[in-house]
């Protein structure tokens, strides 16, 4: 988890409500990525950033939304929280797409009530 | 079909066992595939990754690709206790990064 945090780690909310969760590394690495991991479903991407402001949508993007505005911070947004939206997300960053390793943040939990 | 599959488990060996994780892929434009491990409430690591047909060991850890078989396997040898955690299978293909549900391996002293 060296160089790369989330906040809040735990959260508790109500259907309906918006939530923004935060990745911050200290790498410098270009690339940037937003996971939930859902039991049965391994990690799937949420939504990928490549540079500040550059976005893409990954294989379960409804719902969510997301900005970079500096290289050390991708934002993760749902805008009105769902139940099917609980979850585990993390975040995880790369020097580039081709490069081998993936590292990860610690994780956030939450839950939508 | 999932386009990474492992077989959940929980598999379970005695220490100092060779535990065998399997995974199998459906895209055969995949490029690189990967093996992590996960603690129980802790985030994926990387333990290796492997690009060609064959073996790549590293210390107690071997994984083996056959790429015409879309398959890609883990072994552990002289298993640990500490080496019980789930064990997630990943393959990229391009840009994206896909991963399988993982399998939890359980190391019994």
């Amino acid at each position: 988890d060296a160089g790369i945090t989330q906040s809040p780690r735990h959260k508790v909310t109500e259907t309906g409500t918006p939530v923004t969760l935060r990745c911050h590394q200290t790498e410098n690495h270009r690339y940037m990525y937003w996971y939930r991991q859902d039991p049965g479903h391994g990690l799937r991407l949420i939504h990928y950033s490549y540079g500040v402001k550059d976005t893409d949508k990954g294989e379960v993007s409804d719902g969510y939304s997301v900005s970079r505005s500096k290289t050390e911070d991708f934002l993760l947004t749902l805008e009105s929280a769902t139940s099917s939206q609980t979850s585990v997300y993390f975040c995880a960053i790369s020097e580039s797409p081709g490069q081998e390793t993936q590292y990860f943040g610690p994780g956030t939990r939450l839950l939508v009530l | 079909q999932k386009e990474v599959e492992q077989n959940s488990g929980p598999l379970s060996v005695p220490e100092g066992a060779i535990a065998s994780l399997n995974c199998t892929y459906s895209d055969r434009g995949s490029q690189s595939f990967f093996w992590y491990r996960q603690y129980s409430g802790k985030s994926p690591e990387l333990i290796m990754f492997i690009y060609s047909n064959g073996d790549k060991e590293d210390g107690r850890f071997t994984a083996q690709l056959n790429k015409a078989s879309q398959y890609v396997s883990l072994l552990i040898r002289d298993s640990q206790p500490s080496d019980s955690a789930t064990y997630l299978c990943a393959v990229r293909v391009n840009n994206d990064m896909r991963f399988g549900a993982g399998t939890r391996l359980t190391v019994k002293p």
